[in-house]
């Protein structure tokens, strides 16, 4: 059974970096073609994807957040990791981990999510 | 990057009715097409990939069709717990972009 939890910092201030774990069951991020990837939704908006990384150490970022994300895996203890940096405003929203995969070109749905957690930033 | 989008934003519709959401990509996506349930305070679900391959566990009442730059989900036999908001989603490139969604209730 494919499992997937998020957690982080819930309220932090403007200019602050935004900190989020993923921690997963059912596989392993050292399976050849398994990618978690991290996607928010603003309250009673649409949803954006953020990063992924991928059982080869691959990572992908969206260009809308430039240099801002950064992720990461710890494949042992079944986690990854996305770091948000001079997070303001409009970075309020709760951001889910999902697994998808990423092969020979080839992306995956995002089949499975976690339950996902609220970051609210203010001042 | 591809941009999606769906039509209606929103739809009314009664129990048993049959209804369909649209998706427009900005450019080809060779099918790399998804559709997402999502109940409020809830996660999206994955009912549709490959633009109409049912994913595990989804009623058959759903079903996605299209190619190109064109996709829809029909709901055939609204149920009540169809209500919901449906997201598409292009796999076809990076970034993967999402539809703004469309908001389903009951008439």
């Amino acid at each position: 059974q494919v499992t997937l939890k998020e957690s982080g910092t819930g309220i932090l201030q403007p200019s602050q970096a935004l900190s989020l774990t993923c921690s997963f069951s059912g596989f392993s991020l050292s399976t050849t073609g398994i990618c978690v990837s991290w996607i928010r939704q603003p309250s009673g908006k649409g949803l954006e994807w953020l990063a992924d990384i991928c059982w080869d150490d691959g990572k992908g970022y969206n260009p809308s957040l430039k240099n801002r994300l950064s992720i990461s895996k710890d494949t042992s203890n079944n986690q990854a990791f996305l770091k948000i940096t001079s997070v303001d405003t409009a970075d309020t929203a709760t951001y889910y981990c999902a697994r998808t995969y990423y092969y020979d070109g080839t992306y995956g749905p995002f089949a499975y999510w976690g339950q996902g957690t609220l970051v609210t930033v203010s001042s | 990057d591809i941009q999606m989008t769906q039509s209606p934003a929103s739809l009314s519709a009664s129990l048993g009715e049959t209804v369909t959401i649209e998706c427009l990509a900005s450019e080809d996506i060779y099918s790399n097409l998804a559709w997402y349930q999502q109940k409020p305070g809830k996660s999206p679900q994955l009912l549709i990939y490959y633009a109409n391959s049912l994913n595990d566990g989804v009623p058959s009442r759903f079903s996605g069709s299209g190619s190109g730059t064109q996709y829809s989900l029909k709901i055939n036999s609204l149920q009540s717990e169809d209500v919901s908001i449906y997201f598409c989603q292009q796999n076809y490139d990076s970034p993967r972009t999402f539809g703004g969604g469309t908001k389903l209730e009951l008439k």
